[in-house]
């Protein structure tokens, strides 16, 4: 099984839509979990820390559910600026602050 | 806002040559970590570094491989005798607090041929 699982995509959506991502993570002691965002060729960046209560940054919204092991992402009201990979990312809790990253979902906003 | 400068953007190099990657991590921050990515694959951990020594590498970082933190301000991260599977874009990421603030710089990439 996978470290860190995502569905490749990609997700095509009309600019207004709104999307969600899902990913799993193999290893149940992982205490640490985000969602970057990486554009084609660039470096990944992040955009935004998972919480257990789930948390909200403007169109974002991530949830995370410990017990299915199991990370979600939704972004509402698309914007054309939103097209890249997003990527799943937890801590490997076996390792010092190492980071673990999922294949990552591709998303194209089409106007 | 503080970023993490990596040079060169882009380094070809014979198989079997010794290259040298740099980075600038931001200046307060104590954990340096160096990443690759293969194209079209995930982004993979390689080494950390924490007060002057390695905290922890993966299995990829081999013999050949090794980092530096030669002044202050510079880590470097060479690889001895270069092969054709790696090349990938090498990302340098400092943090000030471990796990969270972790950023990246926006990679070299290492062409083998």
């Amino acid at each position: 099984r996978k470290e860190v699982e995502q569905d490749p995509g990609p997700f095509n959506v009309p600019e207004g839509a709104t999307v969600a991502f899902n990913c799993t993570y193999s290893n149940s002691a992982s205490q640490s979990f985000f969602w970057y965002r990486q554009d084609c060729r660039k470096e990944p960046k992040l955009l935004m820390s998972v919480y257990s209560s789930g948390n909200e940054d403007g169109r974002f919204t991530a949830q995370l559910n410990r017990a299915s092991q199991y990370i979600s992402l939704l972004i509402r009201d698309s914007k054309l600026s939103d097209s890249a990979t997003y990527l799943c990312v937890v801590n490997d809790p076996g390792g010092y602050n190492k980071l673990i990253f999922g294949a990552g979902t591709r998303l194209a906003v089409h106007p | 806002e503080p970023e993490v400068t990596q040079t060169p953007s882009h380094q070809v190099t014979q198989m079997g040559q010794e290259v040298i990657l740099r980075c600038v991590p931001i200046s307060n921050h104590l954990y340096f970590y160096w990443y690759r990515q293969i194209l079209g694959q995930k982004v993979e951990f390689l080494v950390s570094f924490y007060n002057n020594e390695i905290s922890e590498k993966s299995e990829i970082f081999d013999d050949q491989f090794s980092v530096e933190r030669p002044d202050g301000s510079n880590f470097t991260l060479k690889i001895r005798s270069t092969k054709l599977e790696d090349s990938a874009m090498y990302f340098c990421a400092s943090s000030e607090q471990g796990l969270y603030g972790y950023t990246f710089g926006s990679g070299t990439r290492l062409t083998v041929v």
